[in-house]
């Protein structure tokens, strides 16, 4: 069963413009892992980050995590029509060591 | 370097057969992992491997599902009497080490039970 939520489910930009994806999950966390996938197959590691760490960055990517509210957010800025690509978040619960709790994604549509 | 492989990239079965799918995994990653995910859907985990033992293999949906990894490098995922409802992308990953580290997916194996 899916664990987290992204949101929104789906999204449709214009190149050039930022991209905000929210996910949100239920129990305490050891990391927080973003991912991309094209067309239904590998998935692409973009950022970890770890449940003492705030924000990170890599290029134009920002992910930031607020353990209080159990959210996290990925910012893709100046985005490019590449971008087009599902987005998952996905946790490692601390009782449950190695595996990843992934939610159903979203779907980002960039318009060149 | 080489990224985690999989093979078949594609596998047709008839409901009733006996399928492997095999994953290679990033040279020095201790830890592997399965997922399964369908269409619309994100993975789902199956079974993880630190070394050669199963560390975690509270995923696999039943007793037809099972998963070797006899050396610590290569693993096979096994699964008998396929079903239709087993049609997905069967998706391998390696970490360094089990836990906080970046797990990374191979382009997976679309299994399709006809």
């Amino acid at each position: 069963s899916q664990q987290g939520e992204e949101d929104p489910q789906a999204l449709s930009i214009q190149e050039g413009e930022n991209a905000t994806m929210n996910c949100s999950y239920k129990t305490s966390i050891n990391n927080l892992q973003w991912y991309r996938q094209n067309s239904g197959r590998g998935l692409v590691h973009l950022i970890l980050i770890r449940s003492n760490e705030r924000e990170k960055h890599s290029g134009r990517l920002r992910v930031t995590l607020d353990t209080s509210k159990k959210s996290s957010s990925l910012l893709i800025t100046a985005s490019r029509a590449a971008d087009t690509a599902s987005y998952f978040c996905a946790y490692d619960r601390g009782s449950t060591l190695g595996r990843l709790y992934f939610g159903r994604g979203t779907q980002l549509t960039v318009w060149p | 370097g080489a990224g985690v492989s999989q093979t078949p990239s594609n596998k047709v079965t008839e409901k009733g057969k006996y399928v492997e799918l095999r994953c290679d995994p990033i040279s020095g990653h201790t830890a592997l992992y399965w997922y399964r995910q369908s269409l619309g859907q994100g993975p789902e985990f199956l079974i993880y491997f630190q070394g050669t033992g199963a560390a975690d293999d509270s995923g696999l949906p039943n007793d037809r599902f099972f998963a070797v990894r006899p050396e610590g490098s290569v693993s096979t995922l096994k699964i008998q009497r396929t079903e239709r409802g087993d049609s997905a992308v069967y998706l391998c990953a390696s970490s360094v080490l089990a836990g906080a580290y970046e797990q990374y997916f191979g382009p997976g194996t679309r299994l399709t039970v006809t």
